[in-house]
């Protein structure tokens, strides 16, 4: 069975930098058919990509958001990073770490909700 | 970066009723195109993906079509679980792009 989960800070300060990770089980980050995106969703609003990291380190980022983002890999330890600095009340919201599957997302982990406030 | 924009934002249906929802995409995707459920409180849940290729283990009410620009998803036949908002996104071009969404509510 596929599962992905979130973990990291519930509350983050304005300015700091948002560190997630993303533990994945049932696939191999190593698996070159398959790659690991994070999407964000504030309260009440659509859901918003992120990033996306394949097995052979090919990365890509939101082009809004590209500045403030880095993925990266553990391989070993079926992980997923995704930090995120000067972090705003803006970027409330549920993160969600996902598995690409060819060329669509699933499954989805549970979500992690991250809220920024002073 | 591709604009996706999907109509309703929202509606209202009885059990039973066709529910259609379309979405556009700024610049020609192909069938590069996936649909997506969201129940409350859940992440979302692929349904259809390619356009209008059924995931395994959704039920056949849902179907999806279109090409280009313009794409289609439609419940046959709407039942109380399908209370949900539906999303479109694109995988054609880089970044990935979502719509915004469209709320299914039992009238």
């Amino acid at each position: 069975q596929v599962t992905l989960k979130e973990s990291g800070p519930v509350l983050v300060k304005p300015t700091e930098t948002l560190t997630l990770t993303c533990t994945v089980s049932g696939f191999s980050l190593s698996n070159p058919t398959m790659g690991v995106s994070w999407i964000r969703q504030p309260p009440g609003k659509a859901l918003e990509w992120l990033a996306h990291i394949f097995s052979n380190d090919e990365k890509s980022y939101s082009t809004s958001l590209k500045r403030r983002l880095t993925i990266s890999k553990d391989t070993s330890k079926s992980q997923v990073v995704l930090t995120m600095t000067n972090m705003d009340p803006v970027d409330t919201g549920t993160y969600y770490c996902v598995r690409i599957r060819q060329n669509w997302f699933d499954p989805w982990g549970q979500g992690t909700l991250v809220t920024v406030t002073s | 970066d591709i604009q996706m924009t999907q109509s309703p934002s929202s509606l209202s249906a009885s059990v039973g009723d066709r529910v259609t929802i379309t979405c556009q995409a700024s610049q020609e995707i192909s069938n590069s195109l996936n649909w997506y459920q969201q129940k409350p409180g859940k992440a979302p849940k692929v349904l259809i993906y390619g356009t209008s290729n059924l995931e395994t283990g959704v039920p056949s009410r849902f179907s999806g079509s279109g090409s280009g620009t313009d794409f289609t998803f439609t419940i046959s036949s709407l039942q109380p679980e399908d209370i949900a908002t539906y999303y479109c996104q694109q995988y054609d071009d880089l970044p990935i792009t979502f719509g915004p969404g469209t709320k299914v509510d039992l009238k």
